[in-house]
């Protein structure tokens, strides 16, 4: 069974730049969570998909984050316009049925200059 | 508001040797308490996972006690091996949203 995985693994972009991240979830897992790490901190929730509605957003910092899941399947999170502070690891999971043992990507590491 | 406190923040130790990784957390009401290890550039892998009504679990030379009423968990890492090297990360969850602590990054001395 292969994992979640995310792309890219790596983005350096420009303030003021726009990236999207993408995640593909283990494959019939309905839900998909989307966690940050920046640089000194804890990994944190951003949010969570169940199919493709969003259940939680809590963790999203801002509007100039946007998290889409349409038809249920892979999830993409766009970050619009980027800025230093959004620089860190954004890591994707997935999880067969809600608060079930989620399994995490690798994570996409993202530098904004 | 659920906070997650790791001690130490690293740690170096001699190959062979036992040693304890500390988790605090500051609200009982949790789900359940995951420790996770994460190796550079890589995902998290989940290493125990103790439901709120248990007490321990145990993988190969991993030991993971929860004690919910103080809030505290420990891992318990025996004969410890250059493969153990890596950050390991305590994590609490109510329902779907899991909470991380810092982590404590372990570096095992051949």
């Amino acid at each position: 069974e292969a994992g979640v995985t995310q792309f890219p693994s790596h983005s350096v972009i420009e303030k003021g730049q726009t990236v999207t991240l993408r995640c593909d979830p283990i494959s019939g897992h309905d839900n998909l969570y989307w966690y940050r790490r920046v640089m000194g901190k804890e990994i944190k929730f951003l949010l969570h998909f169940v199919k493709e509605s969003k259940q939680d957003e809590s963790g999203m910092p801002n509007n100039r984050f946007l998290a889409e899941r349409t038809g249920g399947t892979y999830s993409t999170l766009k970050v619009q316009p980027a800025e230093l502070e959004d620089s860190g690891v954004y890591f994707c999971a997935s999880s067969r049925l809600r608060a079930d043992t989620q399994y995490f990507g690798p994570g996409t590491r993202l530098t904004v200059l | 508001k659920q906070e997650v406190t790791q001690i130490p923040a690293a740690l170096s130790v001699p190959e062979g040797e036992n040693l304890v990784l500390n988790c605090s957390f500051t609200d009982s009401a949790i789900y359940n308490l995951q420790w996770f290890r994460q190796d550079p550039g890589k995902g998290l892998t989940s290493l125990l996972l103790i439901q709120s009504s248990q007490r321990e679990q145990t993988s190969g030379r991993l030991n993971a006690s929860l004690d919910k009423s103080s809030g505290r968990s420990t891992l318990y890492i025996a004969a410890s091996q250059p493969g153990d090297s890596a950050t390991y990360l305590c994590a609490v969850s109510k329902y779907d949203k899991i909470i991380f602590g810092k982590g404590t990054r372990l570096h095992i001395l051949p």
